[in-house]
Parts: C-alpha cells; sequence; structure tokens
C-alpha cells in the first residue's frame, strides 16, 4: 500500500451518528495531519498530532496516532450534514528544508439528513 | 483572518503553452509549497521552497516545471509547455516554520485545464 492510505474509501452515516476513519502509513513521521476538502475546494487543515503523542482533541475531533502500527484515526463525534466532505490524512517527515506533506487516498464521508 | 490567495481560479489552455500559476501566500510565512490534485486522486507534492531556493521536490517537478519568488508577496508556478496530464487543481500551501512540525495553510486552488 502507499504512504498515507485511508479507510474506508467511503462512508455513509446518519446525522448524530460518529465518524471513524482510519489512516495507515510505511515510514517513519514527525507528525500527522487532517485535512478536510469539500468538493471542488481547497485543503482545510484540521489538526496535527505529533509522533511523541498518542491521542489528541479539537472540539468534535478526536485523533489517535500508533507508530508501532503506523496508523492513525479520526473520529468525529455528533456528525452534522456540513461534516460532508473528503477527508484525508498527510504525514510530514522532516527535511530540514521544509516539510512536504504525503497525502493519502481519502475517505468520502456523506452524512445525511 | 489571513488566508493563502491563488489566481486565476480556473485557466483553460492549449497543449504545449506555457501556463503561469499565482499565489500569494500569508505574509510572514516563510515556506512555500506547490501540490497538485488530478480529478480523483489524491493530493501530490510538486515542490516546496524556501530561502529564495527549491527545498526539496518530487519526480514530478521535471525541467518543464519552475518557481518563483519574484517579490515579496507572489509565488508563482510555472508550465513551461503544457500536457494534457497536466489538467489538475494546483494547490499553493504556506507555513510558517518547519520546526517540530507545522501546519500548511491551503489556497482555493487553480484548475487548469490542457485541451
Amino acid at each position: 500500500s502507499q504512504q498515507g492510505e485511508e479507510d474506508p474509501q467511503a462512508l455513509s452515516i446518519q446525522e448524530g451518528e460518529n465518524a471513524t476513519m482510519n489512516c495507515s502509513y510505511k515510514t517513519s513521521i514527525n507528525n500527522l495531519q487532517w485535512y478536510r476538502q469539500n468538493s471542488g475546494r481547497g485543503l482545510v487543515h484540521l489538526i496535527l498530532i505529533r509522533s511523541n503523542e498518542r491521542e489528541k482533541h479539537s472540539g468534535r475531533l478526536r485523533v489517535t496516532l500508533d507508530t508501532s502500527k503506523k496508523s492513525s484515526s479520526l473520529l468525529i463525534t455528533a456528525s452534522r450534514a456540513a461534516d460532508t466532505a473528503s477527508y484525508f490524512c498527510a504525514t510530514v517527515s522532516f527535511t530540514g528544508g521544509g516539510n512536504k506533506l504525503t497525502f493519502g487516498t481519502g475517505t468520502q464521508l456523506k452524512v445525511e439528513l | 483572518e489571513p488566508e493563502v490567495t491563488q489566481t486565476p481560479s480556473h485557466q483553460v489552455t492549449q497543449m504545449g503553452q506555457e501556463v503561469i500559476l499565482r499565489c500569494v501566500p500569508i505574509s510572514n510565512h516563510l515556506y512555500f509549497y506547490w501540490y497538485r490534485q488530478i480529478l480523483g486522486q489524491k493530493v501530490e507534492f510538486l515542490v516546496s521552497f524556501y530561502n529564495n531556493e527549491i527545498s526539496e521536490k518530487s519526480e514530478i517537478f521535471d525541467d518543464q516545471f519552475s518557481v518563483e519568488r519574484p517579490d515579496g508577496s507572489n509565488f508563482t508556478l510555472k508550465i513551461r509547455s503544457t500536457k494534457l496530464e497536466d489538467s489538475a487543481m494546483y494547490f499553493c500551501a504556506s507555513s510558517d516554520t518547519p520546526g517540530t512540525g507545522n501546519e500548511q495553510f491551503f489556497g482555493p486552488g487553480t484548475r487548469l485545464t490542457v485541451l
């Protein structure tokens, strides 16, 4: 698999339910970030978790990181229709010259009323 | 709230033509990036730029591509002779310092269509 593979590829849930997306990666990382992309739009940064952190919260978002398994999960609690978007994990390996983001394939989340 | 801007939002060009995509990063940021996203595929890194030089580039970023920071505010991506496969969304991003990890702020993108 490639660096940054999310599963599921697509997820459809009802408003109010929780949505969980997973990401796996292959190389060692400095940090892992989650981004959201509404259809045809730019990427919006959601949350960053460093390699020495295991869990992080931001509002309705909860991110976990397991460096031994090279995996991360993004949990969106109490989902809303406005959460409908594609979600990407992106890994960063510090190179000293500016951290490039290596994106995963993304999970398309649809939250239905 | 400061944001990254990109122009144009949509560029249509003929194969073989040169295009310049423009970006205005956030003013106090030092690191600049270009990424692209072919329709239905994942976002791919093209190049990073710091201190007026390329710090890293991907294998996609061949001799047909170049970047420039012509003044204190703009950051441009030039494709010298466009190919059909260059059709994609191109995103500019900027960040303040790499440090121990940093958030990159993305612009809304330029959709490039090569005919």
